[in-house]
């Protein structure tokens, strides 16, 4: 199994430009969070959806997030336009019901200038 | 709601020394249990975890983790500790659905 999958794997912006992270979770499971890790406030959930659907997404920081899950294979986190502050590593997990361990992707390093 | 707090942030320990890294959680039902692993520049790998069943868990790389209901614990252990095992450990209980509630991590550091 190729297990979860992300791109770009890093990414420099600058300042107000928009930022697509892309995201192919393992083949058959039915859960996918978007995750952001900091040095400052650690592991962060942003949001998670179920069979596509978005759950959760109390943890979006602000309007210029947003994630979408067209379908099981493949889901997107944007960022617009975007900050300084929204530089980080975001990683994609999935996971299948009933099993709850999460299975993580390599991340992505945004830097944002 | 659940929460997990991981003591002591960075723990150092000497090549070949016992590694205990301590985890307790908060849990209104009865918790599902792991312990994650980063490395450097990697995401996040899966250890061990605990469902139902036998309280001692084994994992990876010689690491295990005991659940103790009585001290809401489960601590992670490694009888000796090896370079290759400098990394940040993770542990997390299950909220709802699928979703973890992660703790603040531990910074393992292995002295040769």
């Amino acid at each position: 199994d190729a297990g979860v999958i992300q791109s770009p794997r890093h990414e420099v912006t600058e300042m107000g430009q928009e930022v697509t992270l892309r995201c192919k979770p393992i083949s058959g499971h039915d859960y996918l969070f978007w995750y952001r890790q900091t040095m400052m406030r650690g592991l962060e959930l942003l949001i998670y959806f179920n069979n596509n659907v978005p759950i959760d997404d109390s943890g979006m920081p602000e309007d210029r997030f947003s994630a979408k899950m067209p379908n099981a294979s493949f889901s997107t986190l944007k960022i617009q336009p975007s900050e300084p502050r929204d530089s980080a590593v975001y990683f994609c997990a999935s996971s299948l019901w009933g099993s709850y361990e999460q299975y993580f992707g390599p991340g992505t390093r945004l830097t944002v200038t | 709601a659940q929460s997990v707090t991981q003591l002591g942030s960075h723990v150092s320990v000497s090549e070949g020394a016992l590694v205990l890294l301590r985890c307790n959680y908060s849990s209104s039902v009865p918790p599902y249990l792991f312990w994650y692993v980063q490395y450097p520049n990697q995401g996040l790998q899966l250890l061990l975890k605990y469902t139902t069943g036998a309280t001692l868990v084994k994992g990876i790389n010689g690491f295990e983790a005991e659940f103790k209901k009585s001290e809401t614990s489960f601590h992670l252990t490694k009888p000796s500790a090896h370079m290759s095992d400098a990394a940040e450990y993770f542990c997390a209980v299950v909220e709802y659905g699928n979703k973890l509630v992660f703790g603040a991590g531990t910074i393992l550091r292995v002295k040769s």
